[in-house]
């Protein structure tokens, strides 16, 4: 079965630190993988994609994601966290044939403290 | 840049109505999508359409109906809402070797 899991519903991190976000899947075909962000209220914003080739991928915001095959894994990561970053993330997977629609997790709560 | 609009941003309706949800897209996607996005269940597809006049269902869609008479219009229906529809609904567009583009979402009650 196609999944994505994001094993952490909430997390707080302390603003200035490092944060790291797990997103684990499963999907039969070649994946397209991404992360969104989503403010209160608010539609969900694409951070960052992964289609092929180099696994570090950069994004909007200081944000960065590792694709590991061998792990099946596509983590979010970011240096050093901004009060403004709480938020709601959500990673997702995705083929390219037309009309496939995402699956996606089921969301991180990413709460930030001073 | 994509626009995805949502007509509402925030809808109140009855229980028995039907309601209409629009989402309008400039970007001449093929494939448009409707989502529903409830605390702890994450987004769930309803339907999505990659083509005028073609649908699909998703993994929840009863209850709901599409229409997609223009390319750029993907429409949810709600043929007789009830409480357990209350919730934020999301559009998203999609073209090929692109990621999804979301509307900023209508948040829909039903009483």
């Amino acid at each position: 079965a196609q999944s994505v899991t994001q094993p952490d519903i909430h997390i707080t991190v302390s603003e200035g630190a490092s944060l790291e976000l797990r997103c684990n899947y499963s999907y039969g075909a070649t994946p397209y993988l991404f992360w969104y962000v989503q403010s209160p209220g608010q539609g969900l914003q694409l951070l960052l994609k992964y289609f092929s080739g180099d696994t570090l991928v950069q994004g909007i915001k200081g944000f960065e994601a590792e694709f590991k095959r061998s792990q099946s894994s596509f983590n979010l990561r970011k240096p050093s966290v901004h009060w403004s970053d709480a938020a709601e993330y959500f990673c997702a997977v995705g083929a390219r044939e037309a009309g496939t629609a995402l699956i996606f997790g089921k969301g991180t709560t990413l709460s930030v403290s001073s | 840049d994509v626009k995805v609009t949502q007509s509402s941003r925030y809808l109140v309706k009855r229980t028995g109505e039907k309601v209409f949800l629009e989402c309008v897209q400039d970007m001449d996607h093929e494939n448009m999508f409707w989502y529903r996005q409830d605390p702890g269940l994450g987004l769930r597809l309803i339907y999505f359409s990659y083509d005028v006049k073609m649908k699909e269902k998703g993994d929840i869609p009863e209850g709901y109906s599409v229409s997609r008479e223009k390319k750029e219009r993907f429409s949810l229906i709600l043929e007789s809402a009830s409480t357990n529809q209350t919730s934020m609904y999301l559009c998203a567009t999609l073209a090929r070797d692109n990621p999804q583009h979301f509307g900023d979402g209508t948040r829909l009650s039903i009483l």
